[in-house]
């Protein structure tokens, strides 16, 4: 079984500083992991993923999350961030053999202008 | 881009009455999900469903629950006498293998009065 950790609830931020949105797993297999956005009154969007090969994935809107094996983290990062990126983020796990995804708690990304 | 679609977009139901919420996942893909987002809660799986029969469930997807692909292109989730508690949003999700990304559509949100 996989479990999965956001370690903010809420992230505010101001327009244009990087962010960095924190993501644990736990899990006894491999794991595929990714990264889905929720705006309001929308479903979930999936920003990137971590599949296998590269540690650093790059997905849509710059944001970037890095893979570390070691520290079994999966973090989201944006560089610069805009109004349009107030959303709630969640982080998900599947193990190789399994097609179900678990869930984070979400963090809700507030950018401030 | 191919989408995942749902409805209703909301459903209000009397409770012990059956409700179904339906999908039409991406037309290629092979796997199809259902999960619930509580208000204020976690995204939890509920099924998956592959060649026409489940391949997983969870503790909450119960006898009340069901699923059906009744033609080539819709996938439904029955639940047959409808409890306070089953008030979520409730996402359908598909993908074409069972580990690579899974596709979601914006939502049902029920409502059990």
């Amino acid at each position: 079984a996989q479990s999965v950790t956001q370690l903010d609830s809420q992230v505010p931020v101001f327009e244009e500083a990087p962010v960095e949105l924190r993501c644990n797993y736990s899990s006894s297999v491999s794991v595929y992991l990714f990264w889905y956005v929720q705006y309001p009154n929308q479903g979930l969007q999936l920003l990137l993923k971590y599949l296998s090969g590269s540690t650093l994935v790059k997905g849509i809107n710059g944001f970037e999350a890095e893979f570390n094996k070691s520290q079994t983290s999966f973090h989201l990062r944006k560089p610069s961030v805009h109004i349009s990126d107030t959303a709630e983020y969640f982080c998900a796990v599947t193990g190789t053999s399994y097609g179900k995804l678990t869930f984070g708690q979400g963090t809700i990304l507030t950018v401030h202008p | 881009e191919p989408e995942v679609t749902q409805t209703p977009s909301h459903q209000v139901t009397q409770m012990g009455q059956e409700v179904i919420l339906r999908c039409v996942p991406i037309s290629n893909h092979l796997y199809f999900y259902w999960y619930r987002q509580i208000l204020g809660q976690k995204v939890e799986f509920l099924v998956s469903f592959y060649n026409n029969e489940i391949s997983e469930k969870s503790e909450i997807f119960d006898d009340q629950f069901s699923v059906e692909r009744p033609d080539g292109s819709n996938f439904t989730l029955k639940i047959r006498s409808t409890k306070l508690e089953d008030s979520a949003m409730y996402f359908c999700a598909s993908s074409d293998l069972g580990n690579q990304p899974q596709h979601f559509g914006d939502g049902t949100r029920l409502s059990i009065l």
